[in-house]
């Protein structure tokens, strides 16, 4: 299947600092990607769907203002913590979708990035 | 009440057991059903995908949906310590490219 990588896969970070997290697609062209968020034994909640070259769309109670993602290219979608605050420690997973997915279109998804915000 | 609701919580089986994870929804317009399997400190796989209502085998798994009880089933054949991970059910409306809505995950031991 296609790969898509994240990095970093784990970062620390004190309060009130902003974090970058990068979600690459190796080796196809992903026309979408997806961000999710993941706390301890619980599921992947989605946070945004983001298009190449469009404003990523929010699901309802996720801060745009905090979680700020750009998909500038077929291959790189960022998502940035600003002002992380402890409760922003979590498990965040991008998956990526495109011209390399099956005929249904799969999601593969990223190793995941741990934030521990101090 | 959850969009989806996924039993059993953890589960522990000897090696060799069969094992069925289960998985209901109340949103009528899902039509697409995964499983996917998740390591720990890893993202998830696709496992088995599933279109509508039926069954469908791979190997040691078989995926069961039925839409008219809003119920879906994974069955694991003759279980391997290699299969203990965390497995997510998965549904969407319109697509595997579109917005997934995941189960609460069920934690699978396999023990020697």
């Amino acid at each position: 299947g296609a790969v898509v990588s994240q990095h970093p896969s784990w970062v620390i970070c004190k309060s009130g600092t902003s974090v970058k997290i990068e979600c690459r697609s190796l080796d196809f062209q992903a026309t979408t990607m997806f961000w999710y968020r993941q706390f301890p034994k619980q599921s992947l909640m989605l946070m945004a769907t983001s298009n190449e070259g469009s404003k990523a769309t929010y699901e309802q109670g996720v801060e745009k203002d905090k979680f700020l993602i750009n998909h500038a290219s077929l291959t790189l979608s960022t998502l940035t913590v600003t002002s992380a605050h402890p409760e922003d420690s979590s498990f965040y997973i991008c998956s990526a979708t495109g011209l390399a997915g099956g005929s249904y279109n799969e999601q593969f998804f990223g190793p995941g990035t741990r934030l521990t915000v101090l | 009440q959850k969009e989806v609701e996924q039993d059993p919580g953890p589960l522990s089986v000897p090696e060799g057991a069969i094992v069925s994870l289960n998985c209901t929804y109340s949103n009528s317009a899902f039509q697409y059903f995964m499983w996917y399997r998740q390591y720990s400190r890893k993202g998830p796989e696709l496992l088995m995908y599933t279109y509508s209502s039926g069954n469908k085998e791979d190997g040691r798994f078989t995926a069961q949906v039925d839409k008219s009880s809003k119920y879906i089933s994974l069955f694991i054949r003759d279980s391997q310590p290699s299969d203990s991970a965390t497995y997510l059910c998965a549904m969407t409306a319109t697509g595997t490219a579109s917005k997934l809505t995941f189960g609460t995950g069920t934690r699978l031991q396999v023990t020697l």
